[in-house]
């Protein structure tokens, strides 16, 4: 089982949808979560970080946490096609004070 | 200059070469990290410094040597290397590796090619 799985996509979205991106891990008892975006051939941009069960806003992003169920989601309201990108999922494992495990990343297409 | 650099950005290599990436972070962090992205493969995790200190060698082969002077700068000496080598190297830094200040924030990149 991956440790972190997201689905690779390509998830295409009509500009001014809700993007749903969604990401699960295997190590329960991990604490914190983010939610990178990256641009082709650029390098990974953090946009989300949340460490608690529930939603944390902000502006047109949400990030949703539950760690009962082992997901992590990233909502983007009013997508706009600048928004077309791959959004890398990673978390903290426990035990490990510095290391991130990332996900493959979802290839996000907002179209026109 | 702002937040982390890297150079070079493009680096062509024969097999037999050495050469030397450069990583440097303004933003006052005490620990530093070498990424390896290849395509369809999520980010490996390389090597952790924490002031100045490594904390992680993430199973790296030894063509791989990676040198932290100071919190500030980071390189990764690269030699005899492998065609398979060839991907993205990042660079990335964070306050602290203690309490929730986990946040990583990477470099652009160096483009590495082996031949």
């Amino acid at each position: 089982q991956k440790e972190v799985e997201q689905n690779s996509g390509p998830l295409s979205v009509p500009e001014g949808a809700i993007a749903s991106l969604n990401c699960t891990y295997s190590d329960r008892g991990s604490q914190s979560f983010f939610w990178y975006r990256q641009y082709s051939g650029k390098s990974p941009e953090l946009i989300m970080s949340i460490y608690s069960n529930g939603d944390k806003e902000d502006g047109r992003f949400t990030a949703q946490l539950n760690k009962a169920s082992q997901y992590v989601s990233l909502l983007i309201r009013d997508s706009q096609p600048s928004d077309s990108a791959t959004y890398l999922c990673a978390v903290n494992p426990p035990g490990t004070a510095s290391k991130l495990t990332f996900g493959t990343g979802t290839r996000l297409q907002v179209t026109l | 200059e702002t937040g982390v650099t890297q150079t070079p950005r493009h680096l062509v290599m024969g097999m037999t070469n050495k050469k030397s990436l450069k990583c440097e972070q303004h933003l006052g962090h005490n620990a530093m990290y070498w990424y390896k992205q290849s395509a369809k493969k999520p980010l490996e995790l390389m090597f952790v410094y924490n002031f100045k200190e490594q904390t992680e060698n993430n199973s790296v082969p030894s063509r791989f040597s990676p040198e932290c002077p100071n919190s500030s700068h980071l390189f990764l000496h690269l030699h005899t290397l492998q065609p398979e080598d060839s991907a993205l190297y990042l660079c990335a830094s964070s306050p602290d590796l203690a309490g929730s200040s986990y946040e990583q924030y990477f470099g652009p990149g160096t483009r590495l090619t082996v031949t």
